[in-house]
């Protein structure tokens, strides 16, 4: 079982909807939470950092953490078919450096 | 402010060759991770140099090595090539050790035959 679990989809939602995307994670020394965003053919995007439990909001994005469960989520609003892309969550202990453990990935797409 | 670059952009290899490929940190970041990225297993961290020195190391074979240079200019070298190791290698940089704010290159593509 991998340390970091994401549905790989392809979650598919019409132009305007709230998106859902979730991680699961069983290292409970994870502690800084990320979601990037990547298109195809580029490197990952930094969307959202966020450190211990609780929620952060940026423009349309959304991220919450729940460590007791070892759940995050990612809510992105109104969404826009430029969103359509594949999302990662990555984790971190404290001490790790700049190691991070990603999920698998989740392939959104909004359709117009 | 220009982004994290990688070159080559995309690199065929054979088997059994070895590679090098390049990245330039943005201007100011001293922390370089490299990860590699399959359908597969996903991305995978490799290792992280900070001050020319490497601070982390994932779990992957000694065929592959990295290095820093002083202007936090980093290279990957993977040696005696294998068809697994056909991947998107990806560069990430930081402004210091333990920041776990990464900001990735758009990645050297490796086809090995």
């Amino acid at each position: 079982q991998k340390e970091v679990e994401q549905d790989p989809g392809p979650l598919s939602v019409p132009e305007g909807a709230i998106v859902s995307l979730n991680c699961t994670y069983s290292n409970s020394a994870f502690q800084y939470f990320m979601w990037y965003r990547q298109y195809s053919r580029k490197g990952p995007e930094l969307l959202m950092y966020t450190y211990s439990s609780g929620n952060k909001e940026d423009g349309r994005f959304t991220a919450q953490v729940d460590k007791s469960s070892k759940y995050i989520s990612l809510f992105i609003r109104d969404s826009q078919p430029s969103d359509s892309a594949t999302y990662l969550c990555a984790m971190s202990p404290n001490n790790a450096g700049n190691m991070l453990t990603f999920g698998g990935g989740t392939r959104l797409m909004v359709k117009p | 402010k220009a982004g994290v670059t990688q070159t080559p952009r995309y690199l065929i290899k054979t088997r059994g060759q070895q590679v090098t490929l390049s990245c330039s940190p943005i201007s100011g970041h001293r922390s370089v991770s490299w990860y590699q990225q399959t359908p597969g297993q996903g991305l995978q961290f490799l290792f992280e140099y900070f001050s020319e020195t490497q601070r982390n190391k994932g779990n992957f074979p000694g065929r592959f090595s990295g290095r820093q240079f002083s202007n936090s200019r980093s290279e990957m070298n993977v040696s005696t090539l294998e068809l697994g190791d056909s991947a998107l290698y990806l560069c990430a940089s930081s402004a210091r050790q333990g920041a776990n704010e990464q900001f990735f290159g758009p990645g050297t593509r490796l086809t090995v035959l």
